[in-house]
């Protein structure tokens, strides 16, 4: 089946500092998603990404759809406390996946004040 | 407007047992995903439901099902608890998925407790 790479799996850094974390597959995908979760709760949508090339910002972060449509980061400006949590790349296939969104397995951000 | 919402909260059971998670999207949209997150683990897809019909599911076992209701909202039943089972099951919606890759939206989670 179709499996995204994440990396890194965690980052310890300073508050102030930019994060960048990248998702990789063997497979093109139409569609890029970036998710945040936090302790508990259910994942947020932070960026969607529907065109090869695509660079889309939404505050201090910033995504890009890489152009080979293999591809994908987020990048995260001037770390804050609050940008802690669980980020996850996700998917969306078609065929026997039609409605599926396949997430890559998190990156885990822990943000020093 | 009122985001996704799920009932309840947090649900133990017995091994053995029967469970039903809820599920209610955003209003308009149609479809309804459910997914599994084991502790430590990445989310695992279980089920689409759109326009009341099942369009597709994950690699679970038959006893996890569920159904959508007229009003759009979903429920997850998942039959013969097992310990395994125990996680945050998460239910989201969105727009009818015509295969452009529709942006999903994400409830908060039931947290499913099997001893």
């Amino acid at each position: 089946g179709q499996q995204l790479n994440q990396s890194p799996q965690s980052m310890f850094i300073q508050e102030g500092e930019d994060v960048s974390m990248n998702c990789t597959s063997s497979s093109i995908f139409n569609t890029w998603l970036w998710y945040k979760q936090d302790p508990g709760e259910g994942p947020v949508l932070l960026i969607a990404l529907y065109k090869a090339g695509e660079l889309t910002s939404n505050g201090r972060l910033t995504a890009q759809f890489g152009i080979t449509r293999k591809d994908s980061f987020l990048n995260i400006s001037a770390s804050i406390p609050s940008d802690v949590g669980i980020y996850f790349c996700a998917v969306y296939a078609g065929g026997t996946s039609y409605g599926k969104l396949t997430f890559g397995q998190g990156t885990i951000l822990t943000v020093h004040p | 407007e009122a985001g996704v919402t799920q009932s309840p909260t947090h649900l133990i059971k017995t091994r053995g047992q029967q469970a039903t998670l809820r599920c209610s999207p955003i209003s308009g949209h149609t479809s309804v995903y459910w997914y599994q997150q084991a502790l430590g683990l990445g989310l695992q897809f279980l089920l689409w439901y759109d326009e009341g019909e099942e369009r597709n599911r994950g690699n679970f076992p038959p006893r996890f099902s569920g159904r959508q209701f007229p009003n759009y909202s979903s429920e997850l039943n998942v039959n013969a608890l097992e310990l395994e089972d125990s996680a945050l099951y998460l239910c989201a919606s969105s727009l009818e998925d015509r295969g452009l890759g529709t942006e999903a939206f994400f409830g908060q989670g039931t947290r499913l407790t099997v001893v």
